[in-house]
């Protein structure tokens, strides 16, 4: 199974908004709404943001919000914080009964 | 509060057998969840190695799968990853944790670097 592809890098200054895009096949993220997203802050463990396209776990900020078209899913943050600043992975249940993680984006806040 | 910790050596040597233990607590390993394995080489991305749940039912990576054995101890309330002749294409910051919903890894344990060398 092949990653999912993520932009290497994203940036913004505080409180703007920027959006990470994922594209998969239709064997992954086009196949169903399992798409989740990680943020890990350097020398820590992931930390779950988003489950099933949209969902937000318990005490993750609502500045934080996802979506999916077709075989792309993309992961929104809204008024821009300094601790925001992160590598943010997502992942896909797929067809075969795995799961595939992307290639991971760099959000520097400027 | 579910606390995932993973244990093992931290040097192994290449085409030998690489073994680590996760133990759990706040949770038990008997629920409905499966308990999966993430790997992290230095510098690089994310990848799922496999997830297995408490009676055994296991899902692989396959890029892996010829080399991976996963297990369950149910009466330690820990699970354990074996990734065999290993090579210094699998250094990496080794990950265990809950998979709580579909593909959904909601816990996860501090990680512990593994490096292949000789």
């Amino acid at each position: 199974q092949s990653a999912l592809t993520q932009p290497a890098s994203v940036s913004g200054s505080p409180g703007q908004s920027i959006t990470i895009s994922c594209t998969g096949t239709s064997s992954d993220v086009g196949g169903h709404n399992h798409v989740l997203w990680y943020q890990q802050h350097p020398g820590k463990a992931p930390k779950l943001i988003i489950y099933d396209v949209n969902n937000r776990p318990s005490g993750v900020p609502d500045r934080f919000s996802g979506s999916k078209s077709g075989n792309t899913a993309s992961l929104a943050i809204s008024g821009l914080q300094a601790e925001d600043e992160a590598d943010y992975y997502c992942s896909s249940f797929t067809s075969s009964v795995t799961s595939v993680f992307g290639t991971g984006t760099r959000v520097t806040v400027l | 509060q579910v606390r995932l910790q993973e244990s093992g050596p931290g040097l192994v040597k290449p085409s030998e057998t690489l073994s680590l233990t996760c133990e759990v607590s706040g949770n038990s390993i008997i629920s409905d969840n499966y308990w999966g394995w993430i790997r992290q080489p230095p510098g690089k991305g994310l990848e799922w190695i496999g997830s297995i749940s408490h009676s055994g039912s296991s899902h692989y990576n396959p890029s892996l799968k010829s080399r991976i054995t996963l297990s369950v101890d149910t009466s330690k309330n820990q699970f354990s990853l074996k990734l065999s002749s290993v090579t210094a294409a699998d250094t990496a910051m080794y990950y265990c944790a809950r998979r709580g919903g579909i593909s959904r890894y909601d816990y996860w344990g501090q990680g512990t670097l593994v490096s292949v060398s000789s």
